[in-house]
């Protein structure tokens, strides 16, 4: 695998289900990030990690919650989520915070919440 | 507030050359990206300004202004593969990534 895998790609869940999405990154960075991306609306950050410490979160609802164990490896855990969270979710890294100018993005998981 | 300003849509023919605009409004500045995505694709860097002037990378150049909070992409001999959206991203305080609504470009035949 190369550059930014995310799984899955697509994922229906109902608004009591719990589940994960997961971000691998396969380019030795250091720096990984979560993005909503709607229509019509701007690419939104939701969390950032360096070091696998979390260093930003962009006052998204505790719904969501962000894990890093490894600097390779970021998961997105949804809980009682709202018709209004579908969108595609997006996974990036960069080679570190200061470079977050040059991202490298993954495919997306297209989430349906219904 | 932070704001982003692009063209919601361009249309240009094959071969021609094509300018997308971004004007911002952010609390702190380092720099200023580019980003396309096709349309189910994951967004793909281009290029990134971080000075004044223009940056050139093959048929694609970038430029910027900090004094009119200004930039712009460049795309030159337009091919149909460049159909696509086309984000501005303001690299802002805290190293934070802030992206504009995007262009969707048309390359028509």
């Amino acid at each position: 695998e190369t550059g930014v895998t995310q799984t899955p790609r697509h994922l229906v869940m109902g608004m009591t289900n719990k589940k994960s999405l997961k971000c691998e990154q396969h380019l030795g960075h250091n720096a990984m990030y979560w993005y909503k991306q709607s229509a019509k609306k701007p690419l939104e950050l939701m969390f950032v990690y360096s070091l696998e410490e979390r260093v930003e979160n962009n006052s998204v609802p505790s719904r969501f919650s962000p894990e890093c164990p490894n600097s390779s490896h970021l998961f997105l855990h949804l809980h009682t989520l709202q018709p209004e969270d579908s969108a595609l979710y997006l996974c990036a890294s960069s080679q570190s915070r200061m470079q977050s100018y040059e991202q490298y993005f993954g495919p997306g998981t297209r989430l349906t919440v219904t | 507030g932070q704001s982003l300003e692009q063209p919601s849509e361009v249309t240009a023919v094959e071969g021609a050359i094509v300018q997308i605009n971004c004007t911002y409004q952010t609390s702190g500045f380092y720099g200023l990206s580019w980003y396309q995505q096709h349309d189910g694709g994951a967004p793909t860097f281009l290029s990134y300004n971080g000075l004044d002037g223009l940056e050139e990378t093959g048929r694609f150049s970038s430029f910027l202004s900090r004094s009119d909070s200004y930039g712009y992409l460049l795309l030159q001999e337009l091919q149909m593969k460049d159909s696509a959206s086309y984000f501005c991203a303001v690299r802002g305080a805290t190293n934070k990534l802030i992206f504009g609504t995007g262009t969707l470009l048309a390359v028509q035949p």
